[in-house]
């Protein structure tokens, strides 16, 4: 699976967007972009995926470049819940895949009041 | 519905004993995963069930660790002997191959401490 780099931390303040962003310039053309974030003392929370559109759902929205070499996650209206530590990560989808994640050091969002 | 639960949330034990465990994912999801998320570190895959075969074994770090699941359900992993560097929070969490599922659900964790 492609590697992913993230920065290792952000701020942003309460009720703005949050942007987070990911590189993995070495994506496979069969391989989707997977973000998850991890709240403090709780277990990882899928928050959405993609291919190539830009995706959309109630938590957020994944915008992909056109060369899928990088993508952002985007929190429209942060609030204080949202602080967390997102991971990006890019694998390949399908019957015969086992779907194991592979997180790395993920961003730490600090949503500030 | 009920989420992944696991049990215990915590558990502390004496350095060489063995300790077990438990998984129980949501109910109709085919495939199980153990995770494991030392202090200060990132989440690292252990172990992958599709029903009660482990096609992937490749994150466990020793053979004192093992992993086995029943009914295509429940699911245990074993530590046998352990050792200080097993202290972290083990993960577990499901997923719904039938219906094609992407997102895996994941449990609160228990918080292994070895002293």
């Amino acid at each position: 699976d492609a590697k992913t780099t993230q920065p290792p931390s952000m701020d942003c303040a309460e009720g703005r967007a949050a942007n987070l962003p990911c590189n993995h310039s070495t994506i496979s053309g069969n391989e989707y972009v997977y973000w998850y974030r991890q709240i403090h003392s709780q277990g990882p929370q899928y928050i959405i995926h993609g291919l190539k559109n830009n995706e959309t759902n109630e938590m957020a929205s994944l915008i992909i470049t056109e060369d899928r070499k990088s993508s952002t996650l985007i929190l429209p209206h942060a609030t204080l819940r949202d602080t967390a530590v997102y991971y990006c990560i890019v694998r390949v989808a399908g019957t015969g895949n086992t779907g194991k994640l592979i997180f790395g050091q993920g961003t730490t969002l600090q949503v500030k009041p | 519905g009920a989420g992944v639960s696991q049990s215990p949330s915590n558990k502390v034990t004496e350095k060489g004993k063995d300790v077990e465990l438990r998984c129980d994912p949501i109910s109709g999801h085919t495939a199980l995963y153990w995770y494991r998320q030392s202090l200060g570190q990132g989440l690292e895959f252990l172990i992958y069930f599709q029903g009660n075969s482990a096609p992937d074994k490749s994150g466990l770090p020793s053979d004192r660790f093992s992993a086995e699941r029943t009914g295509g359900s429940v699911s245990t992993l074993t530590i046998q002997r352990t050792q200080q560097e097993d202290s972290a929070v083990y993960l577990c969490a499901s997923r719904n191959t039938r219906q094609g599922g992407y997102e895996q659900y994941f449990g609160p964790g228990t918080r292994l401490t070895v002293t």
